[in-house]
């Protein structure tokens, strides 16, 4: 099974800061990566889908990004509502499905 | 617009079965695979389950192959999670969501305990 190692585990950041999140694959997994936002509460909501595509609605500020194996959500200015925790998932070789631990987002 | 409402989750003690059930809306059900995804208390996210728009093609995570069983009637626009002999690790809030994960319901929760 394909592993994904997400990095860091958690982040604290200030308003306005460019923030990082990585995912790492154990195998080549081509652009078969999403990335969600998960808040309190809440739902997983879909932000990026093939490593670099930005879901309907999705504010400007987030990116994603891949370098061989490593795959990269960045958020250019960090907002307050962005405070959440995300996590990555291949979906390239599956079953099963692979999502990484997950990164929690918090403000300085 | 698109709407997964799940329902059926509970208290449940170890060893027993109990039947999630997730209504489809806003988009022809027929048509799409689906996922369920769960999530324990405090903790991340795990691939369950996946079914074909026709049934032909069903998958499960290791965790739960042999106990749990996917399944969909596409005239009700319904996808169902029939889970037998449940074990404590199972406790978990229980998302169905779409073929790509673009849309999620809001989750139900099973626990199992005695």
């Amino acid at each position: 099974d394909i592993q994904m190692t997400q990095s860091p585990s958690s982040l604290s950041a200030s308003l306005g800061d460019r923030v990082t999140i990585t995912c790492r694959a154990s195998q080549d997994i081509g652009n078969y990566l999403s990335w969600f936002q998960q808040k309190p509460g809440k739902s997983p909501r879909l932000m990026i889908y093939g490593a670099t595509n930005l879901e309907d609605g999705v504010p400007s500020r987030f990116s994603g990004s891949r370098s061989g194996s490593d795959y990269s959500l960045t958020i250019s200015s960090l907002e307050s509502e962005d405070t959440a925790i995300y996590y990555c998932l291949q979906y390239d070789k599956y079953p099963p499905y692979t999502f990484g631990a997950g990164t929690k987002l918090e403000l300085k | 617009e698109v709407q997964l409402v799940e329902s059926g989750g509970g208290l449940v003690q170890p060893g027993r079965s109990l039947k999630l059930s997730c209504l489809a809306s806003g988009f022809t059900f027929s048509n799409y695979g689906m996922n369920w995804i769960r999530q324990a208390p405090g903790k991340g996210l795990e691939w369950v389950a996946s079914i074909s728009s026709s049934s032909s093609y069903i998958y499960y995570a290791d965790t739960v192959k042999g106990r749990f069983t996917i399944s969909r009637d596409n005239a009700k626009n319904t996808l169902y999670l029939q889970m037998t002999s449940l074990r404590s690790e199972d406790t978990a809030l229980y998302y169905c969501a779409s073929t790509y994960l673009d849309y999620w319901g809001q989750g139900v929760m099973v626990t199992v305990s005695s």
